[in-house]
């Protein structure tokens, strides 16, 4: 079982941040957050992941919280490209299988 | 260009019959996995490779096989024995568990299996 709680989904307007939160009270001290994306039919996608330190590329930024019981995807501004359900994994480091949840359905809109 | 090679994107097969779906990648990644996804869930795991010659059955491996003899390949063989084989398959690979590397997967375009 997925070890992740999200929401099932979410609205955001075009060009506004969307930030997506993501539970995990479970999460033990060597297992990562993961974050991936998919576009309809498509397979997905790596955005980002981080232990406990804030993290920020290209594409998103990820905020860990103290406890790193939970933690925020943000799209600093979204796109309509954008639309994707997004998954938030945690995971040990390594080649674990990554178990992927129902995910949280991003809808932006115009 | 690198990546991961699925094919075919579609395929149609009678109840009864075995088909066998394809993965190729040229990423040189040791790890390599199957994931099944039905309309509106996400991913299941079928199976997993970290090495050639070694697979392991992940949480729905009952109805599939799957063969690891080269490090670039890693089919996916849907046998007659899987009830409710029409759904979308996805191959994914992972680099070593280095400090170097994100850990991060990397997947392939899909494959739609339709049981007529």
């Amino acid at each position: 079982d997925a070890k992740t709680t999200q929401p099932p989904s979410m609205d955001c307007a075009e060009g506004r941040a969307a930030n997506l939160p993501c539970n995990h009270s479970t999460i033990s001290g060597n297992e990562y957050v993961y974050w991936y994306r998919q576009i309809h039919s498509q397979g997905p996608q790596y955005i980002i992941h981080g232990l406990k330190n804030n993290e920020t590329n290209e594409m998103a930024s990820l905020i860990i919280t103290e406890d790193r019981k939970s933690s925020t995807l943000i799209l600093p501004h979204a796109t309509l490209r954008d639309t994707a359900v997004y998954y938030c994994i945690v995971r040990d480091w390594g080649n674990t299988p990554l178990v992927f949840g129902k995910g949280t359905r991003l809808s932006v809109i115009a | 260009d690198g990546g991961i090679t699925q094919s075919p994107k579609y395929l149609f097969r009678k109840e009864g019959q075995n088909v066998t779906l394809s993965c190729e990648q040229n990423l040189n990644h040791d790890a390599m996995y199957w994931y099944r996804q039905d309309p509106g869930q996400g991913l299941r795991l079928i199976y997993y490779s970290q090495i050639v010659n070694d697979f392991q059955k992940g949480d729905i491996a009952e109805g599939y096989s799957v063969s690891r003899e080269k490090k670039e390949s890693f089919p996916l063989t849907v046998t007659s024995a899987q009830k409710n084989p029409t759904a979308f398959y996805l191959c994914a690979s992972s680099p070593p568990g280095q400090r170097l590397n994100t850990g991060e997967l990397f997947f392939g375009e899909g494959s739609r299996l339709t049981v007529l």
